[in-house]
């Protein structure tokens, strides 16, 4: 089974701190996913990435930023965290190429922030 | 962009049979998924729709209809455990974007004894 973890399950920050929330699956996949999920609003996707550095914006990118350095990991980025991106944050991945099964995102745990 | 509705919440009993609907607009159109969420749980993959027509597996089929822009998910034989968020998600986008997945607020599905 493909695996996605996430670094941290819950953090808790301070306004103004810079915050990294990683993303590592082992499947060899080409697309990552960052979303974030709030209570009547589901789920927002934050960036994208179908390959190595290549990232596309989301619905929800302002704030955030991402960095695909290697294919297995994905890394999302609060430059100065506001209170307003306390969330659930949720990283996927999908294989990208090789029929109807290689779209089908794999989600990790999810990471809990509080900015305070 | 896309826009995906789907209702908020759904209460349905044990053993009966419940359709959940989907309707979306999109700028590009790769596929529609379901997904299934139990609460404080990461969601989980249900069902893939690329093609108009009905896709069975078990208890769960899924339709799509992509001249109309519509979806359903119809669980059969409810159990407890079907009680969960269930959500919609529509892949696609244009040029590079063809990739994103979009999802829909979810419906909460409460079964009920």
């Amino acid at each position: 089974d493909v695996k996605v973890t996430q670094s941290s399950r819950y953090l808790v920050k301070r306004t103004g701190e810079k915050v990294f929330l990683e993303c590592v699956q082992d499947m060899d996949h080409e697309n990552m996913f960052w979303y974030r999920q709030d209570p009547g609003l589901g789920l927002r996707l934050i960036y994208f990435s179908y390959d190595v550095k290549m990232k596309e914006k989301g619905d929800i990118p302002e704030g955030y930023s991402v960095s695909r350095e290697k294919k297995e990991r994905f890394s999302l980025i609060l430059e100065s965290a506001s209170t307003n991106q306390t969330s659930m944050y949720l990283c996927a991945s999908s294989l990208g190429t090789g029929g109807a099964g290689a779209n089908v995102l794999t989600f990790g745990a999810g990471s809990r922030l509080t900015v305070l | 962009g896309q826009n995906i509705d789907q209702p908020t919440e759904m209460t349905a009993t044990e053993g009966a049979i419940v359709q959940i609907n989907c309707t979306y607009q999109t700028s590009g159109f790769n596929g529609l998924f379901w997904y299934q969420q139990h609460a404080g749980e990461a969601p989980t993959f249900l069902s893939y729709n690329v093609l108009d027509g009905l896709e069975e597996k078990g208890r769960f089929s899924s339709f799509l209809s992509r001249s109309k822009g519509y979806s359903y998910l119809l669980l059969k034989e409810l159990q407890m455990k079907d009680s969960a968020s269930y959500l919609c998600a529509v892949r696609g986008g244009n040029s590079g974007g063809y990739q994103k997945v979009t999802f829909g607020t979810g419906t909460k599905l409460q079964v009920i004894p």
